[in-house]
């Protein structure tokens, strides 16, 4: 299996364009993460799926942020209008049984930088 | 509220050191344990798991943790450490309870350096 597929690996946008990151889980995973990776913050948790149905919003920043995962190879986390404070590193994780089976996939992320 | 908390920002050892990483976590009941390693440009990679039974675990590339109770604590230790070892760990926790199913709480991280 090639492992979590995240695209692209650098985006640089400007400041009010809409951007959308993409990712691949590994197949028969079941659970799909979206984390944010900021110097200040470190890693948080904005979303998760269970079988393509978003189980936990309660991360996602504000409503510039959304995400959808249409099937159960595919999502997206789309910033619209997106925002120099939104520069960081966007990680995408799968898993088979959540937490209980071997952990969590990571992707190689991808580097946002809005200006 | 919960959390994990690693309090070493960052740590230098020289090759062929032992090395231990600090976890603690504040939870009502014991939470299911891991530590990630994360190299510079790369995903976070699973190194080892706790869930129950005997509170040492071993890991991949030669780490082991060790669940402490009584001290709330998730220690990442390696006996000799290598200069690949050089990298961000993260411990992570997870309580699955209600809601929350399915969310790993993660700690800040300690960035390790190795001296040749």
């Amino acid at each position: 299996d090639a492992g979590v597929i995240q695209s692209p690996r650098h985006e640089v946008t400007e400041m009010g364009q809409e951007v959308t990151l993409r990712c691949k889980p590994i197949s028969g995973h079941d659970y799909l993460f979206w984390y944010r990776q900021t110097m200040m913050r470190g890693l948080e948790l904005l979303i998760y799926f269970n079988n393509n149905v978003p189980i936990d919003d309660s991360g996602m920043p504000e409503d510039r942020f959304s995400a959808k995962m249409p099937n159960a190879s595919f999502s997206t986390l789309k910033i619209q209008p997106s925002e120099p404070r939104d520069s960081a590193v966007y990680f995408c994780a799968s898993s088979l049984r959540g937490v209980y089976g071997d952990g969590y996939t990571f992707g190689s992320g991808t580097r946002l930088t809005v200006v | 509220a919960q959390s994990v908390t690693q309090p070493d920002i960052h740590i230098t050892v020289s090759e062929g050191a032992s090395l231990e990483l600090r976890c603690n976590y504040s939870y009502g009941a014991t939470p299911y344990l891991f530590w990630y390693v994360q190299s510079p440009g790369q995903g976070l990679q699973l190194l080892l798991k706790y869930f129950s039974g005997d509170t040492l675990v071993q890991g991949i590339k030669g780490f082991e943790a060790e669940f402490k109770r009584s001290q709330s604590s998730f220690n990442l230790r390696k006996p000799s450490v290598h200069w690949s070892d050089a990298a961000e760990y993260f411990c992570a926790a997870f309580t699955g309870r209600g809601s929350t199913l399915g969310r790993l709480y993660f700690g800040r991280g300690t960035q390790l350096t190795v001296w040749p």
